[in-house]
């Protein structure tokens, strides 16, 4: 079925560095969507990205969609430690109305 | 408050014992879906509907069955679980189902954590 692959599984880093996750397909994605899930919490949406080489910017966060709509990434300016969490993207699945997520990456954020 | 509320919310029983997982959402959302999620395999969809009595199959489906009589109720049911259905389940709702190029955001309950023993 669709797979959404995404990179790294974990990173930890300085408050005050940047941090990137990576989410790829191997087919092209009509929409990708973003979740960010606090440890405990349940996940929630961040943002939806539609269009070829979209970008779109949330505070420090910013957001990009590839050209072949194949990929996305997701940027953290100046991590936070309320930045700490695990972030997902979504994408449609192989099924008529699923969606698929990827694994995550968990950001751990040491002040 | 707009919400998706699950219960229980901890659940510990045996092998081949009957439960049920209930789902409600007071936003007047279309679809709604179950998920269950572990460590290093993130967020799997079970089961989905689109609609009332309109249910389909998501990823990982064995074991699971779902229902959708009201529109704001869909509880997620297994009828003999085993050990290997210990997860943690999420039930979320959006406005309307997936469409070809768009997708609706989810909202996410506060999840539901399982052990079968």
């Amino acid at each position: 079925g669709q797979q959404v692959m995404q990179i790294p599984q974990y990173q930890h880093v300085q408050e005050g560095e940047d941090f990137t996750t990576y989410c790829n397909s191997s087919t092209t994605l009509s929409n990708i969507q973003w979740y960010k899930q606090r440890p405990g919490g349940h996940p929630v949406f961040l943002i939806q990205l539609v269009k070829s080489g979209e970008v779109k910017k949330q505070k420090r966060l910013t957001f990009q969609f590839g050209e072949a709509k194949k990929n996305s990434s997701l940027h953290i300016t100046a991590t936070q430690t309320t930045d700490v969490g695990t972030y997902f993207c979504a994408g449609p699945g192989s099924g008529y109305s699923t969606l698929t997520f990827g694994k995550g990456t968990m950001l751990l954020v040491s002040p | 408050e707009a919400q998706v509320t699950q219960n229980p919310r901890y659940l510990i029983t045996v092998t081949g014992k009957k439960l049920t997982v209930t789902c409600s959402q007071n936003m007047n959302h279309e679809y709604m879906s179950w998920y269950r999620q572990d460590p290093g395999l993130g967020l799997r969809q079970i089961y989905y509907s689109m609609n009332v009595e309109v249910t389909d199959k998501g990823d990982v489906p064995e074991g699971y069955k779902v229902s959708r009589k009201e529109k704001r109720n869909f509880p997620l049911i297994l009828e003999s679980p085993s050990p290997n259905q210990t997860s943690l389940y999420f039930c979320a709702s959006s406005l309307s189902w997936i469409r070809t190029g768009w997708a609706y955001e989810q909202y996410f309950g506060p999840g539901t954590r399982l052990t079968v023993t």
